[in-house]
């Protein structure tokens, strides 16, 4: 079954700077990778997806990349407020089977005044 | 409200009783997941329904937990014989029909078991 790994676990930026988080999946199968943003006593939400039949995807501060290749895809935070503090969870799935969807363990993010 | 509901928000029980969750999910959406989630960790997937039927059941899952999604509306996930690892926050979702692929998460059911 698919495997999500997540990296870093704890990331701390800078205010206004940017922010990375990777994650790589084990089935080659997998076509779908969204994005959720957990804030502390909330549920998790979307903020992006991505599918495998492209490689980059935007909205605002927000981008994610997707190399099928390697089996790996990263969100970009750029720019980031306070409000970005959050825990991360990148997931996959092989949404044309019908598959379930799979998250990594999540990047707890800090935004540094 | 017209979002996903989970009841209760809390419970505490002692070891070796039975509990039971449910979750409404939002109307007309036809996929269902419950998940669980422990304190730094991420959703880790226990099992879901397409309409009334079960996919599929994690093989990490006891046979202490039962789901039942029976008329493909709301569900109810079954802990049985409760154990002190079992504590943790269960997660339901349920995912829409315009194939999209956005899961919609409930408040959770905090499990407290002593």
């Amino acid at each position: 079954g698919e495997n999500v790994e997540q990296h870093p676990s704890t990331l701390s930026v800078q205010e206004g700077d940017s922010a990375v988080i990777k994650c790589t999946y084990s089935d080659s199968a997998s076509n779908y990778f969204p994005w959720y943003k957990q804030e502390l006593g909330k549920r998790p939400q979307l903020i992006i997806d991505i599918r495998s039949n492209v490689g980059e995807k935007k909205d605002q501060r927000i981008a994610v990349t997707l190399n099928k290749t390697a089996k790996h895809f990263s969100l970009h935070i750029t720019e980031t407020q306070p409000e970005d503090s959050a825990v991360y969870f990148c997931a996959a799935s092989n949404f044309i089977g019908d598959d379930k969807i799979i998250f990594g363990k999540g990047t707890r993010l800090h935004i540094l005044p | 409200d017209t979002g996903v509901s989970q009841d209760p928000r809390h419970k505490i029980t002692k070891r070796g009783q039975n509990v039971t969750f449910r979750c409404d999910p939002i109307s007309e959406h036809n996929r269902l997941y419950w998940y669980r989630q422990t304190l730094g960790q991420g959703p880790e997937f226990l099992t879901y329904f397409q309409n009334e039927a079960q996919l599929e059941k994690s093989r990490l899952l006891s046979d202490r937990f039962s789901a039942e999604r029976p008329k493909g509306s709301f569900s109810t996930l079954e802990i049985q014989r409760t154990e002190q690892g079992d504590s943790a926050m269960y997660l339901c979702a349920s995912e829409g029909t315009s194939g999209l692929g956005e899961l919609f998460f409930g408040e959770g059911s905090r499990l407290t078991v002593l």
